[in-house]
């Protein structure tokens, strides 16, 4: 039983280039969520998912797109990154009772 | 002023110490009250989950929801040098979308030898 995995770990990106980061959970939870860690800020919600099929915009929406094409999977993409997208990016997942799970992180660095 | 207000520390202790981590709120709509324990370079890991008031305990772990004054607390007792981290706390509504959860910004906790 994984949990909660983030494909990849780090990733160095240039301005403007594009990249999608990969969420995936075995615990058959209905909800999911992409969150951001700047230091200071805490965590900050970017999108979140009810279920399969479905997205929604969070706290800090702008210049992220995501996808929920199967339960177990939620995909966060940067069509055109930016300094400012320079972030610890967590993924985490529910049930309808709220104890979120969440993984390791994805470190990215945006130049 | 943010909805959840948490000291950023960094709180140092010995080792053997009780420490007492807080947060305080200001929906009156939270009910459900959370503490995740964050690594350095890890993700977060949920520690303790308690509904409406009261306490609850786990281990060296209490966690302490006090509704009428908007203030949750994290009790650790006999601290150890491996519960050195950042405790961040949750919260959310009995209802709403997704359950999404407020955090705030986390304290960081060192225990020292």
């Amino acid at each position: 039983n994984a949990g909660v995995t983030q494909t990849p770990k780090f990733r160095v990106l240039k301005t403007g280039q594009s990249m999608t980061l990969l969420c995936a959970q075995d615990m058959n939870h209905e909800y999911m969520y992409w969150y951001r860690q700047d230091p200071g800020m805490g965590l900050r919600l970017i999108h979140y998912s009810v279920g399969e099929g479905t997205t929604a915009k969070g706290e800090v929406p702008d210049g992220y797109n995501v996808s929920r094409l199967k339960k177990q999977n939620f995909l966060l993409g940067l069509e055109s990154a930016a300094p400012s997208q320079t972030s610890v990016y967590f993924c985490a997942s529910s049930y309808s009772t709220g104890e979120q799970y969440f993984g390791p992180g994805t470190r990215l660095t945006v130049t | 002023q943010k909805e959840v207000e948490q000291d950023p520390g960094p709180l140092s202790v010995p080792e053997g110490a009780i420490v007492s981590l807080n947060c305080t709120y200001s929906n009156s709509a939270f009910q459900y009250f959370m503490w995740y324990r964050q690594y350095s370079r890890k993700g977060p890991e949920l520690l303790m989950y308690t509904y409406s008031s009261g306490n609850k305990e786990d281990g060296r772990f209490t966690a302490q929801v006090d509704k009428s004054s908007k203030y949750i607390s994290l009790f650790i007792r006999d601290s150890q040098p491996s519960d050195s981290a950042t405790y961040l706390c949750a919260m959310r509504p009995l209802t709403g979308t997704a359950s999404k959860l407020t955090f705030g910004t986390g304290t960081r906790l060192q225990v020292t030898l």
